[in-house]
């Protein structure tokens, strides 16, 4: 049974930076890709990026270029997502999933889901 | 949302609803489409894959199809433990992206 565990809650000031971490079970990076998507509250579902660890290999969508970083560690293993230059629009749940990675189309399928980490941007 | 749902549908428990997932070319039209059921406060769980497929543990009353550039979640015999947020998900080839619908809240009157 695949289990994803996220870090804590975050309260952070406008500017600055955050990252959240993501441990997974067992051999989750040899075998799936880990996707990361928040939620503003009230809000919809929002595709971030994803990373494949065996790979090392991470992608990233086009309204955080420039913002954001996703990182794995298959010692440990954990994923990471760093979003920097903070601004109050960034408050959300962040939630990082696991799922299969398509080599052919490139895409990441989001199957199993953290339980999400609340991060809040504040002055 | 590059995905297009109707923000609610509601229905009577034991009656059927179908939502509906619009998109493009570029998304539906070339990948495969997920369904995904949140319901508030807790992540999002799958519920269809690859159009159609269900993960194991999940009742056949869930049931996913696909025609073209649009995808339709279908809930039958609701219940009131269906009452929740459903998105669609699908991968945009042009953006080189995931993308989701903005959400249907489902209301079991």
């Amino acid at each position: 049974q695949v289990r994803l565990v996220q870090s804590g809650a975050e309260v952070k000031r406008p500017g600055s930076s955050v990252k959240v971490s993501c441990k997974a079970s067992g051999d989750t990076f040899s075998t799936y890709a880990i996707t990361w998507v928040r939620q503003a509250p009230g809000q919809g579902l929002e595709w971030m990026g994803g990373i494949i660890p065996i790979l090392r290999v991470s992608t990233f969508a086009q309204d955080f270029q420039g913002r954001v970083t996703i990182t794995a560690d298959e010692s440990t293993p954990t994923a990471y997502i760093e979003l920097t230059s903070l601004r109050s629009e960034d408050s959300a749940v962040y939630f990082c999933a696991t799922g299969p990675y398509d080599h052919v189309s490139g895409s990441f399928r989001p199957d199993f889901w953290g339980q999400g980490t609340p991060v809040t941007v504040s002055s | 949302s590059v995905l297009t749902q109707p923000p609610s549908v509601s229905a009577a428990p034991g009656q059927t609803v179908t939502i509906s997932c619009s998109g493009s070319s570029s998304n539906i039209g070339d990948n495969y489409v997920s369904w995904y059921q949140q319901i508030p406060g807790t992540a999002p769980k799958l519920l269809v894959y690859e159009n159609n497929r269900r993960p194991s543990g999940i009742p056949d009353r869930f049931s996913g199809s696909k025609s073209g550039t649009s995808a339709t979640l279908g809930i039958a015999g609701l219940q009131t433990g269906d009452e929740a947020d459903y998105y669609c998900e699908s991968w945009d080839t042009r953006l080189s992206a995931g993308v989701f619908g903005g959400g249907t809240k489902v209301t079991v009157l």
